[in-house]
């Protein structure tokens, strides 16, 4: 059972440089997010989607953009890299819209660096 | 006041000590509690739920107390496996969805 998939693990950028992080789930979830996680600041939404076509903006959402064609993916878009962009980046599901069910599944996390 | 707030630690244990760590939150519309663990480089999974009547999981013991607004976990009979960064997290109903508010952890080492 794959779970929540982000890819790439590591990723170094350029600042400038655009990249996308992929996530995808094979568990049906309704409930898409990514996070950010750096020393001190603790776990930070980025944007969210409770479905397919919805996407909404979180705490930090700048300088970031995500789409949600379909129920399985939720890929985070880099526009232009910052070094202030440097983090360990999360991408989450949870079963149902809203958060029930009370279970966060979390992919193994994504680490970028930007130069 | 930040709407969840947590000790970060560390809390140095010895093995088989018995050690527990609040959650604070501080909006009283907060609906469902939760613990995550997290070890060093990795992801969040959940631990366990937080019900008011309080719950167990084998050594693990979770209390909420609504009015004092804070929650609680409770390790008995800590093991070197128990060492990594408790996360409390707390949800808040919205008209479409629940804003997911995670504390910024506590961290935990069990010596030997």
């Amino acid at each position: 059972n794959a779970g929540v998939t982000q890819t790439p693990k590591f990723q170094v950028l350029k600042t400038g440089q655009s990249m996308t992080l992929q996530c995808a789930q094979d568990m049906n979830h309704e409930y898409m997010s990514w996070y950010r996680q750096d020393p001190g600041m603790g776990l930070r939404l980025i944007h969210y989607s409770v479905g397919a076509g919805i996407t909404d903006q979180g705490e930090v959402p700048n300088g970031y953009n995500v789409s949600r064609s379909t129920t399985e993916d939720f890929p985070l878009r880099l526009l232009s890299a910052a070094p202030s962009q440097t983090s360990v980046y999360f991408c989450a599901s949870s079963q149902g819209q809203g958060w029930d069910t009370g279970e966060l599944f979390f992919g193994e996390g994504s680490r970028l660096t930007v130069l | 006041r930040k709407e969840v707030e947590q000790d970060p630690g560390p809390f140095n244990v010895p093995e088989g000590a018995t050690v527990a760590f609040n959650c604070t939150y501080s909006n009283s519309a907060s609906q469902s509690f939760f613990w995550y663990r997290q070890d060093c480089r990795k992801e969040p999974k959940l631990l366990m739920s937080v019900y008011s009547s309080g719950n167990e999981d084998g050594r693990f013991t979770a209390q909420l107390n609504r009015a004092s607004q804070y929650i609680s976990l409770l390790i008995r009979d800590s093991k070197l496996s128990d060492s990594a960064t408790y996360l409390c997290v707390v949800t808040i109903p919205r008209n479409r969805d629940d804003k997911i508010i995670f504390g910024k952890g506590t961290r935990l080492h069990i010596l030997p």
